[in-house]
């Protein structure tokens, strides 16, 4: 089993549904927890950013993470197009020296919002 | 503007042909990393830097080098480039404590082939 799972997709929604994308993950050490945005020919840029459980909120976007399932949640309400994209999560274990400068990401999942 | 460059952004070469591809931060970052990202693998960690003289390996460290010997400056350079280490590789910053606590900024990509 991979450390971390990511459906690829493709998802494909109409303008102003709710998305949902998850991850999966095996390393119960895993503390720190991200959502990156990849934009075509781009480099990834950090979207949502949790710590341990619970959820985080800022703007269209709800971060969830379920410790107790190993599974974590990013939702974008109303989306846009301009939210089209491919969605990668990462998350990092809690420590100290080299394992805090360490990320494992899931594949990304690619998101189309139609107009 | 804060940024991550790299240089080249696009590059065909042969194999065994010594290579270097540069990145460059100006946001006073101490945290670097090489990232790797391919169809169906995702994004995995070649090498990354808490600061200056200090590298360590990622994921993925077989075939390359790093050096960092400015805080702004961690090329990679591939001794003997072959077919497969041909992809899209992502140089990122961030600013003390590396991806885990700090937001990792991410250059622009350099898309690499080897023949």
């Amino acid at each position: 089993q991979k450390e971390v799972e990511q459906d690829p997709g493709p998802l494909s929604v109409p303008e102003g549904a709710i998305v949902s994308l998850n991850c999966t993950y095996s390393n119960s050490a895993f503390q720190y927890f991200m959502w990156y945005r990849q934009y075509s020919r781009k480099g990834p840029e950090l979207l949502m950013y949790t710590y341990s459980s619970g959820n985080k909120e800022d703007g269209r976007f709800t971060a969830q993470v379920d410790k107790s399932s190993k599974y974590i949640s990013l939702f974008i309400r109303d989306s846009q197009p301009s939210d089209s994209a491919t969605y990668l999560c990462a998350m990092s274990p809690r420590g100290s020296g080299g394992s805090n400068y360490k990320l494992t990401f899931g594949k990304g999942t690619l998101l189309t919002v139609n107009p | 503007e804060a940024q991550v460059t790299q240089n080249p952004r696009y590059l065909i070469t042969v194999t065994g042909k010594k290579l270097t591809v540069t990145c460059s931060q100006n946001m006073n970052h101490e945290y670097m990393s090489w990232y790797r990202q391919d169809p169906g693998l995702g994004l995995r960690q070649i090498y990354y830097s808490m600061n200056v003289e200090v590298t360590d390996k990622g994921d993925v460290p077989e075939g390359y080098k790093v050096s960092r010997k400015e805080k702004r400056n961690f090329p990679l350079i591939l001794e003997s480039p072959s077919p497969n280490q041909t992809s899209l590789y992502f140089c990122a910053s961030s600013l003390y404590r590396g991806p885990s606590t700090d937001t990792q900024y991410f250059g622009p990509g350099t898309r690499l082939t080897v023949l």
